[in-house]
């Protein structure tokens, strides 16, 4: 199993430029999360699908949304991206809340 | 806000010495967890422990949890270099979801 892959692994965007990032896991877990990671700081979650065909909003959500296609993909777009949302992104998915929440590699995204 | 918060922020120790790091919460829960993150990589689960729990163990890690303080310790017993990485508590804030502290980075020293 390759856990969760996420897509690219580093982006450079201009302002207002507009971004996928992607996500897909193959554990059939039912939940999927995106988080943001800035220096320095813990993980903020952004949106999160408890399951398939659901999403709900996170802390920090404006500026974002997201798809989740199927069981295994839960996308996150950013359409007019802003310098302040020069982050590490992670998605993450569990099985069943609250249980153990696997993650992603991560997406190092720069907007200048 | 954060929900969890952890002490100390950084913390340096010698192989083989112990390593306390704490995480208080502000609102009930019903589970803590703990991950562990190497420079540059994702969140890797280290343990999970219940509200009804007090106490676990996992190898060399050791979880304690205080529902009245809201207070959650964890402890890594004769550390080693590959310890050296950032520990973050978790807890479900009242959504379906986790809500992370900002954090001890650990430094072991070889």
């Amino acid at each position: 199993n390759a856990g969760v892959t996420q897509t690219p692994k580093f982006q450079v965007l201009k302002t207002g430029q507009s971004m996928t990032l992607q996500c897909a896991q193959d554990m059939n877990h039912n939940s999927m999360y995106w988080y943001r990671q800035d220096p320095g700081m813990g993980l903020r979650l952004i949106y999160y699908s408890a399951s398939e065909g659901t999403t709900d909003k996170g802390e920090v959500p404006n500026g974002y949304n997201v798809s989740r296609l199927n069981k295994r993909e839960f996308s996150l777009r950013l359409e007019s991206a802003a310098p302040s949302q020069t982050s590490v992104y992670f998605c993450a998915s569990t099985k069943d809340w609250p249980d153990t929440q696997y993650f992603g590699p991560g997406t190092r995204l720069t907007v200048l | 806000s954060q929900q969890g918060e952890e002490d100390p922020q950084a913390l340096s120790i010698q192989e083989g010495e112990n390593a306390t790091m704490n995480c208080s919460y502000k609102t009930s829960i019903n589970n803590l967890q703990w991950y562990r993150q190497n420079s540059g990589r994702g969140l890797v689960h280290l343990i999970l422990i219940r509200s009804n729990e007090r106490e676990k163990h996992s190898g060399r890690l050791r979880v304690t949890l205080d529902t009245s303080k809201k207070s959650s310790s964890l402890l890594i017993t004769a550390s080693r270099a590959a310890d050296t990485a950032s520990y973050f508590c978790a807890t479900d804030g009242g959504r379906r979801a986790l809500t992370f502290g900002s954090g001890t980075r650990l430094q072991v020293q070889p």
